[in-house]
């Protein structure tokens, strides 16, 4: 079975761009839950959404936006990159909405220059 | 007290040492604690997760002592291996707020052959 699968790997933004992340939860998996992962320190809670709605938002501003397809995908967009915006992003899904039996995907690296 | 503050930064252990990684929360609605290992490149994989009505749980060689009254909870790695050197992050998780995880700042364990 296909783990949680992110895409780009790797990408490189210049300052005040915009950029789309993407994420294909677990098949069955219903909840999608973006983190990001500053170099050195744990994953910060971004957002969570289940059935295409959005279940929960962390401590980030709203160049931060987030949403669901009725596939259960997700795309994570950033607008006007700051250089504190590089970090790996990171992506779980899970059955349920919550935090319980996460399965992260390998992140995406996004270098702000 | 959203926070979980973690201990050791770092470790380093010889092979068939015990390995042990400290955490420590202040929020007592937490009711979902799970460890989580990450090596470079990957993303965090779940490995073992204690709820509070519990105060020890063990799965191979890895154990979580959980403490209530001082709101702190550990992990041991018995017979520690070099395929063990990661990073390892605690977290928690409160039911009314389940959709995210609060983790800690990491612990990067080394394994010496």
């Amino acid at each position: 079975d296909a783990g949680v699968t992110q895409s780009p790997t790797h990408l490189i933004k210049t300052r005040g761009q915009q950029v789309t992340l993407r994420c294909s939860p677990i098949s069955g998996h219903k909840s999608v839950s973006w983190y990001q992962q500053v170099l050195g320190q744990g994953p910060q809670f971004i957002f969570q959404y289940y059935e295409k709605e959005e279940r929960g938002r962390g401590n980030f501003p709203d160049r931060f936006s987030a949403r669901q397809f009725p596939n259960y995908s997700s795309e994570l967009n950033v607008n006007a990159l700051l250089l504190g915006d590089s970090a790996l992003y990171l992506c779980a899904s899970s059955l349920w909405t919550g935090s319980y039996g996460y399965t992260f995907g390998s992140g995406t690296r996004l270098t702000v220059v | 007290q959203q926070q979980v503050k973690q201990s050791p930064q770092s470790l380093i252990v010889q092979k068939g040492g015990i390995s042990i990684i400290n955490c420590a929360y202040e929020n007592t609605a937490f009711d979902y604690f799970p460890w989580y290992q990450q090596f470079p490149g990957k993303g965090p994989a779940l490995l073992i997760a204690i709820r509070p009505d519990v105060s020890e749980k063990k799965e191979g060689r890895f154990t979580i002592s959980f403490n209530k009254s001082a709101k702190q909870f550990s992990l041991h790695i018995m017979d520690s291996q070099p395929g063990d050197s990661a990073t390892y992050f605690c977290a928690a998780s409160r039911e009314d707020s389940s959709y995210k995880l609060i983790f800690g700042s990491g612990t990067r364990l080394l394994v010496r052959p």
